[in-house]
């Protein structure tokens, strides 16, 4: 079967760095996406790996590990903008299925 | 360029009708998907369209359907809604079909179906 699993909330203050988890099960893998989704908004991609180690894009930052199964999503300098739902998604052999995803909020 | 476009944003159906969803992809994207998601279940996926075929479909029973045209506009269908059915539901359009290994998927805004 597939399974993505992340946390369902996380907190934390302007300006810190903060690490979202991501561990998943699939038949097959084609790659892992993370997309930005804020309330009431359409799913934005945010970052995409498909061979293990770390992506940078700017403020964020996205690792994998194939073998373990594990990504995770890495924010710095984190704004109050960043208070969003951020969702892993992984391509197996055919489909992209996407996790519960984790909300995140930013406090001042 | 234009992005995903969804239509109608919002609607409210009773129990036992029936509803149809369109989206219209980002020009010269072939692929659309559909997904629809819940609070409590984050985004399922419902099929995937490419060049007018379906080339993949998720966990749904058949009163959820759906077509897409030769211009790769997609519609999506439920028949005999259930309140369970209340949610929203999104299009997302990319150039490659499901084993295209950088398919970024673009999201439209969704539709907000609500079922009394």
């Amino acid at each position: 079967g597939q399974n993505i699993d992340q946390p369902t909330e996380m907190t934390a203050t302007e300006g810190a760095i903060v690490q979202i988890n991501c561990t998943y099960q699939t038949s097959g893998f084609n790659g892992l996406f993370w997309y930005q989704q804020h309330a009431g908004e359409a799913p934005t991609f945010l970052s995409y790996n498909v061979l293990d180690g770390l992506e940078e894009k700017g403020r964020f930052s996205s690792f994998l590990s194939r073998s373990k199964g594990y990504s995770y999503l890495l924010l710095k300098e984190l704004q109050m903008k960043d208070s969003a739902s951020y969702l892993c998604a992984v391509r197996g052999t055919d489909k992209l299925i996407f996790g519960t995803g984790t909300r995140l909020q930013v406090f001042p | 360029k234009a992005g995903v476009t969804q239509t109608p944003r919002y609607l409210i159906k009773t129990r036992g009708q029936q509803v149809t969803l369109s989206c219209s992809p980002i020009s010269g994207h072939r692929s659309v998907s559909w997904y629809q998601q819940t609070p409590g279940q984050g985004l399922q996926f419902l099929f995937e369209y490419f060049s007018e075929t379906q080339r993949n479909k998720g966990n749904f029973p058949g009163r959820f359907s759906g077509r897409q045209f030769s211009n790769s506009r997609s519609e999506m269908n439920v028949s005999t809604l259930e309140l369970g059915d209340s949610a929203l539901y999104l299009c997302a359009s990319s150039l490659g079909s499901g084993g295209f290994r950088t398919g970024e998927l673009f999201f439209g805004e969704g539709s907000r179906l609500t079922v009394l």
